[in-house]
């Protein structure tokens, strides 16, 4: 079954310090993942794809096949990466490639 | 076209009353998704059409969901007999299939917080 965890519901850092939020997946084929962000009273709108390899917002995620993982790190947070991140997978075929959701990570970035 | 749209962005009822939200893609997009997210936990997938035809619903769609697309633009998603369990938000998603040059981004609309009493 199609599955994502990200262990940690809340992350508080300092202003500088380096950020990183976990995400593990359980997927039987290709998998797309995503990284999706809320910041608040705002839609839940797309960070960043591993297919595209970019970086975001300072923001960059390496697809690990052999540890199923998408870390999401960034080298020194700001305060307005305050929000809520959830990563996502979809199926990477020709199906319904509806997103599988992780319980999200609160991130605070205090001053 | 300002994105994706939901209405209304809030609703309150009472336990046993039907409630009806609409969602509006953008519009030339063809796929169309909804999603429920009840506190503390990501959004679940329901639903997703493509063009007017409904291609798969999930287990968490019972009988007193029902949704529709019925010319391909915008979609209702209806509950009968609310229930206390149904209080969350509603989010709908929209995307161009097959991918767009920006690749199987899924672009969300601000949802409908719904709360049975």
């Amino acid at each position: 079954a199609q599955r994502v965890t990200q262990p940690e519901k809340l992350l508080s850092v300092f202003k500088g310090a380096p950020v990183e939020l976990k995400c593990n997946y359980s997927y039987s084929g290709s998998p797309e993942l995503f990284w999706y962000v809320q910041y608040s009273r705002q839609r839940l709108q797309l960070l960043l794809r591993h297919i595209s390899r970019e970086s975001i917002k300072g923001f960059t995620a390496d697809l690990n096949k052999g540890e199923t993982s998408f870390h999401l790190k960034k080298p020194f947070a700001q305060e307005e990466d305050s929000a809520m991140y959830y990563c996502a997978l979809s199926d990477g075929g020709q199906g319904a490639q509806k997103l599988v959701f992780g319980q999200g990570t609160r991130l605070t970035i205090n001053p | 076209d300002t994105g994706v749209s939901q209405d209304p962005r809030h609703k309150i009822t009472k336990r046993g009353q039907n409630v009806t939200f609409r969602c509006d893609p953008i519009s030339e997009h063809n796929r169309l998704y909804w999603y429920r997210q009840t506190l503390g936990q990501g959004p679940e997938f329901l639903t997703y059409f493509q063009n007017e035809a409904q291609l798969e619903k999930s287990r968490l769609l019972s009988d007193r969901f029902s949704a529709e697309r019925p010319k391909g633009s915008f979609s209702t998603l209806e509950i009968q007999r609310t229930e206390q369990g149904d209080s969350a938000m509603y989010l709908c998603a929209s995307t161009l299939f097959p991918r767009s040059r920006v690749g199987n981004e899924q672009f969300f609309g601000p949802g409908t917080r719904l709360t049975v009493l």
